[in-house]
C-alpha cells in the first residue's frame, strides 16, 4: 500500500523557519520526482515545486513566490523528502502537501500558519 | 508563466446530469514531439487531499469511475462527468505540466442542484 506522510508544520512568526518531511513507503521513492503543492485556508491549489530523482541530478524547480526562501531535499536511503522554509511569510500560511512525481500519491497534508 | 483559466467558477448540476468543466492555458501545451498535451484534471473533496482523474488530458487514472472524461487539444480542454453522482461534489482544478511552474486553474466548485 502506497503511503505519504507529511509532518513538521506548526505555527512560526513571520522570519522564522520551518523544516517539513514527507516520508513515502509503497512506492519506487528514488526514482520519482517529489512536488510540494500548497493550499491556503479556503484558497485554490498552488504548486510549489519539485525536486527530481538522482537520475535527474535531483534538479529543482521553485514558483516564483518561494524561490530564494524554500529549499528541496531528499533522503532517498529514508524515503523522505524535505522543504526547508526560511524567511516566511504571512503569506505563506496553507497546508503544505507533497506528492510523488505522476501526483498519483499524496499526503494528508500539515499546516503552516505564519503569524506574530 | 502559463495562465490556467477554469470555468465556471461554480456550477450546480441534477443528480444523474451531466456536468462539464472548461480550462483554457495561455499557451499551447501540446508537446509535438510525442503528441502528448500536458494536462491533468483532480478532485479535491472538502477536508481532503487532491485526488488526481485524468493525465495527459484525457487518460483516466487507474480506480477513476468511466463516468469521468477529459478531452481537448491545444489551449482548450474539458472535463465531463456524465452522469453526477452525490460523491461528486468536490473542486475541480485543471494544471498544466508543461513548463514550470506547473501551474493550476482556479478550481471549479461542483454541487448538486
Amino acid at each position: 500500500e502506497v503511503q505519504v506522510v507529511e509532518s513538521g508544520g506548526d505555527l512560526v512568526q513571520p522570519g522564522g523557519s520551518l523544516k517539513l518531511s514527507c516520508a513515502a513507503s509503497g512506492f519506487n521513492f528514488s526514482g520519482f520526482a517529489m512536488h510540494w503543492v500548497r493550499q491556503a485556508p479556503g484558497k485554490g491549489l498552488e504548486w510549489v515545486g519539485h525536486i527530481r530523482s538522482k537520475s535527474n541530478n535531483y534538479g529543482t524547480a521553485y514558483a516564483a513566490s518561494v524561490k530564494g526562501r524554500f529549499i528541496f531535499s531528499r533522503d532517498d536511503s529514508k524515503n523522505t523528502a524535505y522543504l526547508q522554509m526560511n524567511s516566511l511569510k504571512i503569506e505563506d500560511t496553507a497546508v503544505y502537501y507533497c506528492t510523488d512525481g505522476d501526483y498519483a500519491y499524496w499526503g494528508q497534508g500539515t499546516l503552516v500558519t505564519v503569524s506574530s | 508563466d502559463i495562465v490556467m483559466t477554469q470555468s465556471p467558477d461554480s456550477l450546480a448540476v441534477s443528480l444523474g446530469e451531466r456536468a462539464t468543466i472548461n480550462c483554457k492555458s495561455s499557451q499551447s501545451i501540446l508537446y509535438s514531439s510525442n503528441n502528448k498535451n500536458y494536462l491533468a484534471w483532480y478532485q479535491q473533496r472538502p477536508g481532503q487531499p487532491p485526488q488526481l482523474l485524468i493525465y495527459w488530458a484525457s487518460t483516466r487514472e487507474s480506480g477513476v469511475p468511466d463516468r469521468f472524461s477529459g478531452s481537448g487539444s491545444g489551449t482548450d480542454f474539458t472535463l465531463t462527468i456524465s452522469s453526477l453522482q452525490a460523491e461528486d461534489v468536490a473542486v475541480y482544478y485543471c494544471q498544466q505540466y508543461y513548463l514550470t511552474p506547473y501551474t493550476f486553474g482556479q478550481g471549479t466548485k461542483l454541487e448538486i442542484k
